[in-house]
């Protein structure tokens, strides 16, 4: 079975911190992607990659980076965090030709 | 992107059928439509994916109108485990997925 793992399931931070979320898949696949889950909102696409050291913006991207130095590793990284990006976020790979996203746990970020 | 509207919510009873059906009117050629489910706290699992006609596998079945503007997943004989957000996507092989609100699965005993 695919993995994907976040590197934290809570995590608590302060207005202004530069936060990063990590995000590890084992399955080789090429491309990853990371969103946000509000309630009332479904799930938001923030950025994605379909190669190493490549970023595409998704629906969302502002406040947001990303760094894929590694095929397996996708952070994304809050640079000044704010209270409005307080929400879950969900790492997702896929590959191989096929369309299947396979998602990581999340992590429920609060920033207060 | 195909935009996609399903219900906000459906509520059932243990070992009934459950039929989700998602409308995607503008949906291209090429074009798939797959579902996903999500429980509280957890990330979305891939169900089922389809083209045209109908695809069964041992969890749900799909089924695919000619026209293929609208789908319906089908969860037979459902069970508290099955409450859950089902998602209706569409979209190209290769191409980004857009998720939407999902449909609110309430099974009661």
């Amino acid at each position: 079975d695919v993995k994907v793992t976040q590197s934290s399931r809570y995590l608590v931070k302060r207005t202004g911190e530069k936060v990063f979320l990590e995000c590890v898949q084992d399955m080789d696949h090429e491309n990853m992607f990371w969103y946000r889950q509000d309630p009332g909102l479904g799930l938001r696409l923030i950025y994605f990659s379909y190669d190493v050291k490549m970023k595409e913006k998704g629906d969302i991207p502002e406040g947001y980076s990303v760094s894929r130095e590694k095929k397996e590793r996708f952070s994304l990284i809050l640079e000044s965090a704010s209270t409005n990006q307080t929400s879950m976020y969900l790492c997702a790979t896929s590959g191989g030709g096929k369309e299947k996203l396979f998602f990581g746990s999340g992590t429920q970020l609060s920033v207060l | 992107l195909a935009k996609t509207t399903q219900p906000i919510s459906m509520d059932s009873y243990e070992g009934q059928e459950v039929n989700i059906t998602c409308s995607h009117n503008n949906i291209a050629t090429n074009d798939y439509i797959t579902w996903y489910q999500q429980f509280p706290s957890q990330g979305p699992r891939f169900i089922i994916q389809g083209y045209k006609t109908k695809v069964t596998n041992e969890v749900a079945s799909l089924f695919i109108p000619a026209d293929r503007k609208s789908s319906t997943l089908s969860l037979p004989r459902v069970s508290l485990s099955d409450t859950a957000v089902y998602y209706c996507l569409v979209g190209a092989l290769g191409s980004t997925l857009t998720f939407g609100k999902g449909t609110m699965l309430l099974v009661s005993p």
